[in-house]
């Protein structure tokens, strides 16, 4: 079965200031891995997925992700902060085929706070 | 416009009142599923779909039933709820036609659920 340690439950930073949010997978098959993003009171809405492709992984507003297969991490970065970053991430991993089909498993949770 | 939806929103019940939060999605999608959101817990898949009257359990199904007679319909039922599914639960879907766990999961807004 795979799981996901997402290390930390809140980050906080500076406006333009560097964000990195960590996130450990385990999976004994190739994983897909996902970062998505809550805002207050809103669902999730998806950041960026790696899907084997390339390991660096471009996403929305700004973020992006490296698949580093020989650490099992997909940490997510920002090069600056933005106010409007401020909401609740989830790392995610889910694999193909399988008793898993199609299910996502999730991360605690990272709080990223954006000070001005 | 693209959209899974819930209803309701916000819902205050008592214990052992029976009730249903709809989920409809009209991206013409197969696979749906439910999700539970706790503090400190991420997000846990409570039942999915993978197609029309194709239903099955996922990490926390006890306490509720699903039904799938419509593709665009999934709703989550509590016969009898208890003070410990107090939750957000989101309903997502996907295309999920050809059997790749790669496709993006969308989801709803949330439906906050407080048993007393």
């Amino acid at each position: 079965a795979q799981s996901v340690t997402q290390l930390g439950s809140h980050v906080s930073v500076s406006e333009g200031a560097l964000v990195l949010l960590r996130c450990n997978y385990s999976s004994s098959v190739p994983p897909y891995l996902f970062w998505y993003v809550q805002y207050p009171n809103q669902g999730l809405q998806l950041l960026l997925k790696y899907t084997s492709a390339a390991t660096l992984v471009k996403g929305i507003n700004g973020f992006e992700a490296e698949f580093k297969k020989s650490e099992t991490s997909f940490h997510l970065t920002k090069p600056s902060a933005h106010m409007s970053d401020a909401a609740e991430y989830f790392c995610a991993v889910t694999v193909a085929g399988g008793t898993s089909y199609g299910k996502l498993t999730f991360g605690q949770g990272t709080i990223l706070t954006v000070h001005p | 416009e693209a959209q899974v939806t819930q209803n309701p929103r916000y819902l205050i019940t008592v214990t052992g009142k029976k009730l249903t939060v709809t989920c409809s999605q009209n991206m013409n999608h197969e696979y749906m599923s439910w999700y539970r959101q706790d503090p400190g817990l991420g997000l846990r898949q409570i039942y999915y779909s993978m197609n029309v009257e194709a239903t099955d359990k996922g990490d926390v199904p006890e306490g509720y039933k699903v039904s799938r007679k419509e593709k665009r319909n999934f709703p989550l039922i509590l016969e009898s709820p208890s003070p410990n599914q107090t939750s957000l639960y989101f309903c997502a879907s996907s295309l999920q036609a050809s059997g790749t766990s790669t496709d993006t999961q969308y989801f709803g807004p949330g439906t906050r659920l407080t048993v007393l």
